[in-house]
This record gives C-alpha cells, structure tokens and sequence, in this order.
C-alpha cells in the first residue's frame, strides 16, 4: 500500500499563473516533508520542506502547506516559469520515530506552457 | 561546493553479472541513503548509512545487493547475479543530519 500519493500524474498550467500540486499520506508517523524537482536523466533536486510542527512554509515562489489533520500537503508554484517544467515528487519521513528513509510518491509531471 | 556524485552513469550487464556503483556523497555528510527508481515510479529505500554504521538495510530486495561504507565517506552498492528486474536507476543520497537529502544524477543500470 503506498504511504504517498500523487493522484495527479501530469498538470499544465499557463505561464505567469498558480501552479498547485497535491500530495496525501497515510502514516501518521510523518513528521517531516520534502518537495523534490526532477529533470530527465538527473537525479531529484530538493526544493522546499516543512516539519510538521508548522502549516506553511515558503521560499521565493515556492510555498509548502501541510494539513496534518487530512493527511495532505501542497507545494505552490507562483508565477508559474517555463523553466518549473518537471517531474515533481513530494516525500516524507517519520524522523521523529527513528526513522530517516525517505517515502516518495509516484510524482506530478508539471508542464508550464509559455 | 561539490554535490552527491556517482559512478558510472549508466552500466549495462549481462545476466547474472556482478556490478558495483559507487557513491560520492557531500564531504561531511554524515548520513548516507541509496534508492532504486524503477520507471514511473518514485525512489524507493534501499538502505541508511550513517558514517560506516550501516543502521537500516530493511528495503535491500535480496541477499544479492549488498552495500558498504567501510570509511565513512564513500559508499558502494554491490549487486550480485544481476537479474533483469534489477533493471533500475540507484540513487545516492546524503545529508548532514537528519532532515535534507540532497540526490546524486543517478546510475541508470540496465541488465540484458
């Protein structure tokens, strides 16, 4: 049974305009998440991340927001660049529990048309 | 500075070959993660390092894959026999605590 869920595969939006992509979870032992950004034949690069002490984190155009008590989090994009154009995976790990392995979704493929 | 580096990038073995992929992780990383990315699907765990401790190796799929880091810095994945399911991307990762980890570009290995 998958932990993470990315129920969206793929999302295109239009360049200048909000990009939100959805993650859930089902261990309630996460404590800590991480967005990832992933081009072809490179490996993930890490974006953004939020404790779960916290409902909101942000960074430049970037803005994670966690709602612990539905198990779901979002990542934000604004403005939206075609250069954001990538495989997205959203990430989790129970640190809190010992546990450091991350847990990955199966990712949102992210097409920013110019 | 430096990122994760590994290599090869890509390898290529016959059947029933035996392959080793190293790891490079960020000079001073203590933390030490490899995952194997199957296609269209997320990384998932394989085992955790920390310095030479190896603390986690619950997501190794066989006694075949083996890993080690007998120094505490560089790392590699040995696989034994390889089997064409073995067929994947592995990933290194590492981290100065607990939190962050940042990835390497990946050896994609293809087993025919």
């Amino acid at each position: 049974d998958q932990q993470v869920k990315q129920n969206s595969p793929s999302l295109s939006v239009q360049e200048g305009r909000i990009s939100i992509l959805n993650c859930d979870y089902t261990n309630s032992m996460f404590d800590y998440f991480l967005w990832y950004k992933k081009y072809p034949a490179e490996g993930p690069t890490f974006l953004i991340s939020i404790s779960s002490i916290k409902d909101k984190n942000e960074d430049g155009r970037f803005t994670v927001f966690l709602n612990k008590s539905a198990k779901h989090l979002s990542l934000h994009i604004v403005p939206s660049q075609p250069g954001d154009s990538a495989v997205y995976f959203c990430a989790a790990s129970a640190n809190g529990a010992g546990s450091y392995q991350l847990t990955f979704g199966k990712g949102t493929k992210l097409s920013v048309i110019p | 500075g430096a990122g994760v580096s590994q290599s090869p990038r890509y390898k290529v073995a016959k059947r029933g070959q035996d392959v080793a992929l190293r790891c490079d992780p960020i000079s001073g990383h203590v933390s030490l993660f490899w995952y194997q990315q199957a296609l269209g699907q997320g990384p998932e765990f394989l085992t955790y390092f920390q310095n030479e401790a190896q603390l986690d190796k619950s997501g190794l799929p066989s006694d075949r894959f083996f890993a080690e880091r007998p120094e505490g810095s560089v790392s590699t994945l040995k696989i034994q026999r390889t089997q064409q399911e073995d067929s994947a991307v592995y990933l290194c990762a590492s981290s100065s605590g607990t939190e962050t980890q940042y990835f390497g570009p990946g050896t994609r290995l293809l087993v025919l």
